[in-house]
């Protein structure tokens, strides 16, 4: 049972352009939503990551969008540039007794062109 | 401070074979976590250890198995392995075991082939 949905698959945007990624989550027991970013051979490392207390976050160019009541949340990026093309990653966790278990999206690749 | 290191990182095995995979977590962190990636699935949560106990399990058959130290190292094993098995192997790392306030942090994998 996918517990976390993401769109879209994958994403073509121009070099300054403001790519927008979207997850819906299915588990109202989730309160810890990161972003991870994947290069190729390597592993996800975290981008940004946010709880349900807040609506929005921004760390440098990257933004998370939240949305409680609808259960969704997304990620944006400003000024996207060619090294931003990755695979991105929302995921979700729940409360204490199971904090440690990340239920990951389906991904998203990103590519960036000049 | 050194990353989470997983050995090793290219493995081809056979059908029916075992193969035992290891990561050190970074020093310090108490917990470590395993995924499993494959394209068709994506990023499965296989198990956590913490303080050398399964604190968390996925749901994955039992052919797949784990432990961890006292130093906090973990290895995680697969048995009669399919062809399903193949998969990039991924471990992370937390102080006490995600949540809020504490990242996981994941090493490069071990790709694990199954012919």
């Amino acid at each position: 049972q996918q517990q976390v949905k993401q769109s879209p698959q994958s994403l073509i945007v121009q070099k300054g352009g403001i790519p927008i990624i979207n997850c819906a989550y299915e588990n109202t027991a989730f309160d810890y939503f990161p972003w991870y970013q994947q290069f190729p051979g390597k592993g996800p490392a975290l981008l940004i990551a946010i709880r349900p207390d807040v609506s929005e976050k921004k760390e440098g160019r990257f933004t998370i969008s939240f949305n409680k009541s609808a259960k969704q949340f997304s990620l944006h990026i400003m000024d996207s540039q060619p090294g931003d093309s990755a695979t991105y990653f929302c995921a979700a966790s729940g409360n204490t007794g199971t904090a440690s278990k990340l239920t990951f999206g389906t991904g998203t690749r990103l590519q960036v062109t000049l | 401070k050194a990353g989470v290191t997983q050995t090793p990182r290219y493995l081809i095995k056979t059908r029916g074979q075992q193969v035992t995979l290891s990561c050190s977590p970074i020093s310090g962190h108490r917990s470590v976590s395993w995924y499993q990636q494959t394209p068709g699935q994506g990023l499965q949560f296989l198990f956590e250890y913490f303080s050398e106990t399964q604190r968390n399990k996925g749901n994955f058959p039992g052919r797949f198995s784990g432990r961890q130290f006292s130093n906090s190292r973990s290895e995680m094993n697969v048995s009669t392995l399919e062809l399903g098995d193949s998969a990039l192997y991924l471990c992370a790392s937390s102080l006490a075991g995600g949540g809020a306030t504490d990242t996981q942090y994941f090493g490069p994998g071990t790709r694990l082939t199954v012919l």
